[in-house]
């Protein structure tokens, strides 16, 4: 989930394994939520999103869930690659058009 | 296309001392904006500009000013740096304020420490 201290939730998956990344959203009345990848040393990377008025969207090999009675999303990588090893974090976009980001979860790839 | 860059890559300033992160991008973008991220928290706006000759604040601009006298190029400039704005900033550009955030790059960030 998403860290409020100063050392980002670490996932450690092994390759080929599914992974499972949660966020905890903190305004009901969002309504647009984003899944970003920022790999070290770049600038965060759209992944997916998703609208309120959905509980699940799939991209490729990706796919993000909403469950906005916890005010809870989660995005699932299937097939875990080296390459998907990096920090996750979501965003959520109020009716305001503020957008908050978390601080995200550290995916580490097992070889 | 080289997308969104930013220079330089890493910075050190000594409290006081004033610099300017370079922000620029080559893909006609209108929109621009600036972001700092710190440990423990997330992206934070700072100042955005909706196309040449216009900004506005973000959520966290005191401290920084910004310019667009170009629609390439958007500066963020620090006056008198403070230890606070330490942090890893990144610019991101999209082609309007409504494109959808799956069209908005980010640059590969300038990291600052004010000592």
């Amino acid at each position: 989930g998403e860290s409020v201290g100063l050392h980002l939730p670490t996932l450690s998956v092994q390759e080929g394994d599914n992974s499972i990344i949660n966020c905890a959203y903190s305004n009901s009345a969002s309504d647009y939520f984003i899944w970003y990848k920022q790999e070290s040393g770049k600038g965060p990377q759209f992944i997916i999103d998703i609208r309120s008025n959905m509980d699940k969207r799939q991209g490729q090999r990706v796919t993000v869930l909403l469950n906005k009675t916890v005010k809870h999303l989660s995005l699932q990588i299937a097939a875990t690659q080296p390459g998907d090893s990096a920090v996750y974090f979501c965003a959520e976009n109020d009716p305001n058009e503020k957008l908050t980001f978390g601080t995200g979860t550290r995916l580490t790839i097992i070889p | 296309n080289a997308g969104v860059t930013q220079t330089p890559k890493f910075q050190v300033l000594k409290t006081g001392q004033s610099m300017t992160l370079q922000c620029a991008q080559d893909m006609n973008h209108e929109y621009m904006s600036w972001y700092r991220q710190d440990p423990g928290m997330g992206l934070r706006l700072i100042h955005y500009s909706v196309g040449a000759g216009i900004t506005d604040q973000g959520e966290v601009p005191n401290g920084y000013n910004v310019s667009r006298s170009t629609t390439e190029d958007f500066p963020l400039r620090l006056l008198s740096a403070a230890p606070s704005q330490t942090s890893v900033y990144f610019c991101a550009s999209s082609y309007d304020r409504l494109a959808g955030y799956n069209e908005q790059f980010f640059g590969p960030g300038t990291r600052l420490t004010v000592l």
